[in-house]
């Protein structure tokens, strides 16, 4: 059964902290993987990993993806009040229709 | 099982057809989500029920979707007339009020 496993379910920091987030998977034809971060209606998109070991940032935010270990990590720096949200990871793959399994989510709370 | 369930996994249908996508939220969320992905693009929130109050239909794209949740339990989107732009995976998610979200493995609809 595909899988994809979020940790730490939840995480309390305090604004200026760095948070990294985990996802690890188990899943049959790997296409991709995406990280959203959901706030109030449909969670938006970040990033998108198809290749692993090359780091995409955006800010203070980045991901990077070992296909070895199966699992990506989204990394937060400095972060702001702003950035408290909960985070998702799905993972596509090359079979199930294109279909995309999510994990549970992180949600972050940042402190002032 | 303990999570949410769509049906059917793959539909394909022709252009004007009418068609139906069934969510089975986990038992006991009063809160139920549909969103639509495109393939490697974020998601794009459809509609949302919550315990008895009236759903918030603003995320439909057109007079030709519909949804209903009978009994605060099992939700139906329907799509009326589909067009080929319809073509997408359609995601269902449930929560407890206002709670992290749990998502369904989708239903992939393919409009000819």
């Amino acid at each position: 059964e595909d899988k994809v496993v979020q940790s730490p379910l939840s995480l309390v920091v305090h604004e200026g902290d760095t948070v990294t987030l985990n996802c690890s998977y188990e899943v049959t034809n790997f296409r991709s993987l995406l990280w959203y971060k959901q706030e109030k209606k449909a969670p938006t998109f970040l990033f998108m990993l198809t290749s692993s070991g090359i780091e995409k940032k955006s800010g203070r935010l980045s991901s990077i993806l070992d296909k070895k270990e199966l699992s990506s990590i989204l990394n937060i720096t400095a972060t702001q009040t702003g950035d408290s949200a909960i985070y998702l990871c799905a993972v596509e793959q090359y079979t199930n229709a294109g279909k995309s399994t999510f994990g549970d989510g992180t949600t972050l709370t940042v402190k002032p | 099982g303990a999570g949410v369930s769509q049906s059917p996994s793959n539909k394909v249908t022709e252009k004007g057809k009418d068609v139906e996508l069934r969510c089975d939220p986990i038992s006991g969320h009063t809160a139920l989500y549909w969103y639509r992905q495109s393939l490697g693009q974020g998601l794009e929130f459809l509609i949302y029920f919550q315990g008895n109050s009236a759903p918030d239909k603003s995320g439909l794209p057109s007079d030709r979707f519909s949804a209903e949740r009978t009994g605060g339990s099992v939700s139906t989107l329907t799509i009326q007339r589909t067009q080929q732009e319809d073509s997408a995976v359609y995601l269902c998610a449930s929560s407890h009020e206002r709670g992290r979200e749990f998502f369904g493995p989708g239903t992939r609809l393919t409009v000819l």
